[in-house]
């Protein structure tokens, strides 16, 4: 059973970058066809997708959010990054790490970080 | 693109059963599997249901998930509801390469 685990600062300032880890264990981060995926949920708010890196290298996000995000993966270290720049007091939320596989849902999930934008 | 809406809040009876709808404002649920998630209270999402209409071994038969076309729709239906099962639920579809989830119901048991 693959398992998930956000790391990060819980507190950036603003207009600094965001920057998360998710480590994955009880499974492999290459070669599955997974889309590795960032998702957000603000305070008392529902689930906002943030974007993924697939398998293959490529990535997709939000279109809200494309200026400002990357998603990124160190396969050897079994880990996978969030980077979100320029953030503001809106970018506050509760930072989830996921693994979408075939079906294309959700099937793994972090426990989730808070991370607030504050100076 | 495109956007799921959901009811904000349904309520029922332990014992009952509830529907959860989540229609798509543009191109064809059919075209794009629908998938709900529940999340409780401090907790992360869990899958309940994947390609419209496909539980998770661990799920019990309670859930059940359907699509329907003439309204551009996808429902999750909860049979014999348990106290338990009040929480958050978020229906989740994509286009191409975009995810997008629903704004999420919340379901109280009382």
């Amino acid at each position: 059973q693959v398992q998930l685990q956000e790391s990060g600062p819980g507190r950036v300032q603003p207009s600094q970058t965001l920057s998360l880890t998710c480590t994955v264990s009880g499974g492999s981060i290459s070669g599955g066809g997974h889309y590795w995926t960032w998702i957000r949920q603000h305070p008392g708010k529902g689930l906002e997708w943030i974007g993924y890196r697939f398998d293959s290298g490529s990535t997709s996000y939000n279109p809200s959010l494309k200026s400002r995000t990357t998603i990124s993966v160190d396969a050897t270290k079994k880990q996978f990054f969030l980077r979100l720049k320029s953030v503001t007091a809106a970018d506050t939320a509760v930072y989830f790490c996921a693994r979408e596989g075939g079906g294309f849902h959700l099937d793994s999930w972090g426990q989730g970080i808070l991370v607030t934008v504050a100076s | 693109n495109f956007m799921l809406t959901q009811p904000h809040s349904v309520s029922e009876s332990p014992g009952k059963t509830v529907t959860i709808s989540c229609t798509r404002s543009s191109g064809s649920v059919a075209a794009n599997y629908v998938q709900w998630y529940q999340q409780r209270p401090g907790s992360a999402p869990t899958n309940l249901i994947y390609e419209d209409d496909q539980r998770p071994s661990r799920v019990p038969d309670r859930f059940s998930g359907s699509i329907d076309s003439s309204s551009n729709s996808a429902s999750l239906t909860i049979s014999g509801l348990k106290t338990e099962d009040e929480a958050d639920y978020y229906c989740q579809s994509y286009d191409g390469n975009i995810r997008v989830f629903g704004g999420g119901t919340k379901l109280t048991v009382l």
